[in-house]
């Protein structure tokens, strides 16, 4: 079975300033790997995603994340954000099939100007 | 684009009362889900289904069902409704043919569902 840990509830940050938001994830299985927003009053919607590769993936709206086996954590980063990222974000592993997720606890992130 | 609607965005219902939550999709996936979102719990796979008449429990079915009778409509089904059930309610959707690791999830806008 998956799991997945958000480390932080919210993450409060000024604009242009960078951040990131962590995720930890446990399985006994190779994983997928993935991001979601959830803007305010909205679905969520992909970000980025890992499948595979080059362990630094790029996503929309100017973020990464970085895949790191060795410590099972998937962090998402931005090097400076806007107002408009206020959002809340959520971590999610996939089973072995691929064909269902697991989310964590999500993050808010509030961006002040 | 792919759209989820979920027909309502507020929902206030008493105790014991029966709920319908109703979702429908325009994209002819195969794949739809029911999650449950809450604070600091994320997001909970309540029931799924992989085809038309087709349902399988996720990690929290106690207290709902669900019906699939056509491909396009998904609906989630509180037999008994409870203040425990008080939560925000989001569907999705994708094809079968990829899974999720090619495809994303496609979200609804979510219902609020206050049970009094």
């Amino acid at each position: 079975a998956q799991s997945v840990t958000q480390l932080d509830s919210q993450v409060p940050v000024f604009e242009e300033a960078p951040v990131e938001l962590r995720c930890n994830y446990s399985s006994s299985v190779s994983v997928y790997l993935f991001w979601y927003v959830q803007y305010p009053n909205q679905g969520l919607q992909l970000l980025l995603k890992y499948l595979s590769g080059s362990t630094l993936v790029k996503g929309i709206n100017g973020f990464e994340a970085e895949f790191n086996k060795s410590q099972t954590s998937f962090h998402l980063r931005k090097p400076s954000v806007h107002i408009s990222d206020t959002a809340e974000y959520f971590c999610a592993v996939s089973n072995n099939a691929g064909n269902m997720l697991t989310f964590g606890g999500g993050t808010r992130l509030m961006v002040k100007p | 684009d792919v759209k989820v609607t979920q027909s309502s965005r507020y929902l206030v219902k008493r105790t014991g009362e029966k709920v319908f939550l109703e979702c429908v999709q325009d994209m002819d996936h195969e794949n739809m889900f029911w999650y449950r979102q809450d604070p600091g719990l994320g997001l909970r796979l309540i029931y799924f289904s992989y085809d038309v008449k087709m349902k399988e429990k996720g990690d929290i079915p106690e207290g709902y069902s669900v019906s699939r009778e056509k491909k396009e409509r998904f609906s989630l089904i509180l037999e008994s409704a409870s203040t425990n059930q008080t939560s925000m309610y989001l569907c999705a959707s994708s094809p079968s043919d990829r899974g999720l690791v090619n495809s994303p999830l496609h979200f609804g806008n979510g219902t609020r569902l206050t049970v009094t």
